[in-house]
């Protein structure tokens, strides 16, 4: 079946350490993929997509993704975390009709 | 510029009543998203509508559930009996159809039903 696979459930990391969080696909073609951030109590926001060219993408907040074609996967990056960084992360892909990873719960710790 | 624009924010009701979610999608947008986030679950696709008509209600969980956009601009998802599995935050989404296919995601409804 089409799907993204997010395969950490819960990642922490100290203040000012870099960050990658893991997303793999499962389409036949290359699909639009997409990460989103949920803060508690608060909607989806987007942080950045993928379509097609530069492998690398750079998204709101400072993190960017990394397109792998030859690993599916779309990985979400940041160099250096900030305590508001905290909420939960989703990855999701698709064409028409998008799917939505299960979700990564970022903390951050001091 | 307006979001996508969810009522009410919170609800509570007694099994067995009905419960009516709204929402108003970005203006312009021809996509519109229906979702249902729990702890167990996640989030999952309940139906999305295009120009206003459902393309894909195959995550609605039973016929308890049913859903209308009547316009452009409104939507919404009622649940006739409600029960106390459907507590859960509900959220509304909208894309433009220039093949970029990002939704942009109302707050959501939480629903709790007792």
């Amino acid at each position: 079946a089409q799907s993204v696979t997010q395969p950490d459930i819960h990642i922490t990391v100290s203040e000012g350490a870099s960050l990658e969080l893991r997303c793999n696909y499962s389409y036949g073609a290359t699909p639009y993929l997409f990460w989103y951030v949920q803060s508690p109590g608060q909607g989806l926001q987007l942080l950045l997509k993928y379509f097609s060219g530069d492998t690398l993408v750079q998204g709101i907040k400072g993190f960017e993704a990394e397109f792998k074609r030859s690993q599916s996967s779309f990985n979400l990056r940041k160099p250096s975390v900030h305590w508001s960084d905290a909420a939960e992360y989703f990855c999701s892909g698709g064409y028409q009709k998008v799917t939505f990873g299960t979700g990564t719960k970022l903390q951050v710790i001091p | 510029d307006a979001g996508v624009i969810q009522s009410p924010r919170h609800e509570v009701t007694e099994m067995g009543q009905e419960v009516t979610l709204r929402c108003k999608p970005i203006s312009g947008h021809d996509y519109l998203f229906w979702y249902r986030q729990t702890m167990m679950r996640g989030l999952e696709l309940l139906i999305y509508f295009n120009n206003n008509v459902p393309i894909d209600d195959s995550g609605m969980p039973e016929d308890r559930f049913s859903a209308k956009m009547p316009n452009a601009s409104f939507s919404t998802l009622k649940i006739q009996p409600s029960e106390p599995r459907d507590s859960a935050v509900y959220f509304c989404a909208s894309s433009s159809n220039g093949a970029t296919y990002e939704q942009y995601f109302g707050p959501g409804t939480r629903l709790t039903v007792t």
